[in-house]
Parts: structure tokens; C-alpha cells; sequence
């Protein structure tokens, strides 16, 4: 059975500092790793994806995360964060062509 | 081009009452997901359907919920019997057969029971 832990379920940060969100997974098989993001009263939205190859994954508006088998696990940063990042993160697993297991999510707050 | 959609966007009903949520999937995506989204359960799977394969069904959680497509597109969940505990939001997700792992989401339908 696959499973995610989100680590933390808030996060507040000042703007332009870093951030990192942090996320465990288990499984048995190989799997896919995703971020979505969902902003206040809006669906979900892909962040980026790790499939294969290499272990750092770049996704949209500034954000990567780096793909981690020994240690389980697939944080997500950003080296300097905007107001506009205010919003949910969700960490998830999935097997090919199965569906998404998602981490409980975590509250990214940034604050000038 | 068009993404997901769902219908309705909102939906308030009474306990009891039956509810029927609709999904209209990306044109040409074979997979499609049902999950739910609620303050205590976060993020939850429902159903799967692929192609003419069997749904998956594992994730409903109770046989008061259903789900059925038609044509290998639009996809129907059915509540019956709606428990307050039902209040959730609703979304869909549909993704192309051969990139199972690219799950594109709706905007969702939030339900609420009083």
C-alpha cells in the first residue's frame, strides 16, 4: 500500500525568504511523486512531477523538488517566495494509470 | 483547449435527498477519477474508470455512493440517501491512457447537506 505524510500541516514564511515543504512517502513498487497546489477557492494544479531520471524536478512558478529513494522522500522548495504563494500544497503518489494518494496538505502562509 | 468541468459548481441539498454530480472529462482522456475533498478527511479517492475496464470502486465509501460513465466519457456520481457527512467537495480528474500519470482536475462541486 502506498501512503504520503505531509510533515507539516502550516507553514508561515515572510516574503522573498525560502521555504520547504516536506514530504515522506511510502510504497512497495516504484512509483510517481506530484505537487499540486490549490489557491483559495480554485481547483487543483499541478506543480510538477517526478517520473524518472533525474532526481531534481522542476516545476512552474519557481518551485523544485528533489526526488529522494533512500530517504523516502520528495520536498518541495522555493528559494524566495511571493504573497501570490499563498495558498495549499499537496504532496501525492501514484501508481501508472492508478489514482492519486494524497498527503493531508500543508498551508503555506506568506506575509510581507 | 477545454479542461475539465463539473456541473454544478455548487450544490445545497437536504439530508435524505439523493444528489447526482457530473464530470465532463478532457476530450479523448480514457481515465477518470472521482476524489473528495472534505475539512476532516482531506483528500480522498473514490473511483476509477478505465476505458471499457471494470471502475475501480475501492474508495467509495459506502453503497450509498455510485458512479457510472457513459460512452467512455461524461461520468455520473450519485449519492443516495445524503448524510451530512457527505459535505464535501466533489472533484473529477481525467487523464490520457497511455499518461495515466497526469491527472488533470476540475474546479470541483462543493456539496453541502443540511
Amino acid at each position: 500500500a502506498q501512503s504520503v505524510t505531509q510533515l507539516d500541516s502550516q507553514v508561515p514564511v515572510f516574503e522573498e525568504a525560502p521555504v520547504e515543504l516536506r514530504c515522506n512517502y511510502s510504497s512497495s513498487v516504484s512509483v510517481y511523486l506530484f505537487w499540486y497546489v490549490q489557491y483559495p477557492n480554485q481547483g487543483l494544479q499541478l506543480l510538477l512531477k517526478y517520473l524518472s531520471g533525474s532526481t531534481l524536478v522542476k516545476g512552474i512558478n519557481g518551485f523544485e523538488a528533489e526526488f529522494n529513494k533512500s530517504q523516502t522522500s520528495f520536498h518541495l522548495r522555493k528559494p524566495s517566495v511571493h504573497i501570490s504563494d499563498t495558498a495549499e500544497y499537496f504532496c501525492a503518489v501514484s501508481g501508472w494509470g492508478t489514482a492519486l494518494i494524497f498527503g493531508k496538505g500543508t498551508t503555506l502562509s506568506v506575509s510581507s | 483547449g477545454a479542461g475539465v468541468s463539473q456541473s454544478p459548481s455548487n450544490k445545497v441539498t437536504e439530508k435524505g435527498k439523493d444528489v447526482e454530480l457530473r464530470c465532463d472529462p478532457i476530450s479523448g482522456h480514457t481515465a477518470l477519477y472521482w476524489y473528495r475533498q472534505s475539512l476532516g478527511q482531506g483528500l480522498e479517492f473514490l473511483i476509477y474508470f478505465q476505458g471499457n475496464s471494470a471502475p475501480d470502486k475501492s474508495g467509495l465509501p459506502s453503497d450509498r455512493f455510485s458512479a457510472e460513465r457513459t460512452g467512455g466519457s461524461v461520468s455520473t456520481l450519485t449519492i443516495q440517501r445524503t448524510q451530512q457527512e457527505d459535505s464535501a467537495v466533489y472533484l473529477c480528474a481525467s487523464s490520457l491512457e497511455r499518461r495515466g500519470y497526469e491527472q488533470y482536475f476540475g474546479p470541483g462541486t462543493r456539496l453541502t447537506v443540511t
